[in-house]
């Protein structure tokens, strides 16, 4: 299967505090993407990091790369409850896959 | 320059019945991709198409579901004879080239609720 697999599956934390996702995929990629969704809403990007890139950045957010174990992270820090939403990992292999997904509930 | 406009929004559908679900790409983007995500869960890619032509489907059902793209007008996703498991939210997303910075633009989704 190339479906990509996220943990934690669900992360609650209080405001101010960081908070890390991670993905694996199980293909080689060109790139890696991180989408937010909001409840019932359509997914929104992120920030986008190359096979050839490590780390990047963009604001409150963190995306690293580490082709050789097949894994990203997506680290929000000091968050806000503005924040809470659905956080998907989009991987682009053969087709452009999404993993499970991370539900972020952060508390005021 | 409008974003990626889906419609109808909501659907309802008894089973056995047609469903039509739209997507209009943003101007100037030619590659569109169909997703469908079950409640609590993500989104599971089924089609994409590119103007007139379908480049890959192999995430959409052989029987009942069909997906086109034409060289005027929205892409289609249609369901023929649709049962209860195929409630779920379909999302249409566009990019202007697989390649150039991989972005998807997602639509707002279309929930079909099959009665």
């Amino acid at each position: 299967s190339q479906q990509g697999e996220e943990d934690p599956q669900a992360l609650s934390i209080q405001e101010g505090e960081n908070a890390t996702m991670n993905c694996s995929y199980k293909t080689s990629i060109n790139n890696l993407q991180w989408y937010r969704q909001n409840s019932g809403r359509g997914l929104v990007h992120l920030i986008l990091i190359r096979s050839n890139e490590r780390e990047k950045h963009s604001g409150r957010l963190r995306v690293t790369l580490d082709t050789s174990k097949k894994s990203s992270s997506l680290l929000i820090t000091a968050s806000r409850a503005a924040d809470t939403a659905s956080y998907f990992c989009l991987f682009s292999g053969s087709r452009l896959t999404f993993g499970e997904g991370t539900q972020l509930t952060v508390n005021p | 320059n409008a974003g990626v406009m889906q419609n109808p929004r909501h659907l309802v559908r008894r089973r056995g019945q047609e469903a039509r679900l739209r997507c209009s790409p943003m101007k100037g983007h030619s590659h569109v991709y169909w997703y469908r995500q079950l409640p609590e869960e993500g989104l599971k890619f089924m089609v994409y198409l590119q103007k007139e032509n379908i480049i890959d489907e192999s995430g959409m059902p052989k029987e009942r579901f069909s997906a086109e793209f034409p060289k005027e007008g929205p892409s289609i996703l249609r369901i023929q004879q649709v049962v209860r498991g195929d409630s779920a939210a379909y999302f249409c997303a566009s990019s202007p080239n697989q390649e150039a910075t991989g972005e998807l633009f997602f639509g707002e989704g279309s929930r079909l609720t099959v009665l």
